[in-house]
């Protein structure tokens, strides 16, 4: 199995700009989690999906950002516009059905915003 | 909402000794899962070992223990015969049990403990 895949794995861009991150979880996995990772704030959860459906996106911090899941197998997680203080680590994590206490993380996309 | 503490930001143990890390966390649940995570340099999230919460025996898996005590909201790590690929980041992780709100939960992340492994 090629595990959760995101890209791009590192992200450069200019305040203002649109960023979008993407992630295609494992095959048949029905629960998809995003992530950030900060010095400051640490791994926080940001949003997660059930079958494609999003179930709390408390965790986003702003109207900035926003998550999709069009199909069990893609989400993105995008940024608009970005701000310096969106640069962190982003990770997705994908978890089984019948076994929901599992989760599964991606490599992790570094984005940085100057 | 659920809290996870680990109070040692660094730790630092010699090769081939056993040293602890600790976690505390707060929860009004009864069913839940607790998870300790690794985190090289490279970033990837390795989960080390999970505990379900109304299991009473405490998880194994080879040379890495924990102590899980339910009333006081404990879950530390004991990792034995430390080897210097066990230098990294170390992460205690709170997820309540799907049946206690239905459905797949994100995980409840500590700030972290920074082991150093000296050779």
């Amino acid at each position: 199995d090629a595990g959760v895949i995101q890209s791009p794995r590192h992200e450069v861009t200019e305040m203002g700009q649109e960023v979008t991150l993407r992630c295609k979880p494992i095959s048949g996995h029905n629960s998809l989690f995003w992530y950030r990772q900060t010095m400051m704030r640490g791994l926080e959860l940001l949003i997660y999906f059930n079958n494609n459906v999003p179930i709390d996106d408390s965790g986003m911090p702003e109207d900035r950002f926003s998550a999709k899941m069009p199909n069990a197998s893609f989400s993105t997680l995008k940024i608009q516009p970005s701000e310096p203080r969106d640069s962190a680590v982003y990770f997705c994590a994908s978890g089984p059905r019948d076994k929901t206490y599992e989760q599964y993380f991606g490599p992790g996309t570094r984005l940085t915003v100057t | 909402a659920q809290t996870v503490t680990q109070s040692q930001p660094e730790m630092s143990v010699q090769e081939a000794e056993t040293v602890t890390l600790s976690c505390t966390y707060d929860t009004s649940e009864s069913d839940y899962y607790l998870f300790w995570y690794k985190q090289p340099p490279s970033r990837q999230m390795i989960l080390v070992i999970r505990q379900e919460a109304y299991k009473q025996q405490n998880a194994t898996e080879n040379r890495f223990s924990v102590n899980f005590q339910k009333a006081a909201k404990s879950f530390s790590l004991k990792i034995s015969d430390s080897q210097l690929g066990d230098a990294a980041m170390y992460f205690c992780a709170y997820r309540k049990d799907m049946y206690s709100g239905g459905g797949a939960d994100g995980l409840t992340f500590g700030k972290g403990t920074h082991l150093i492994i000296q050779p």
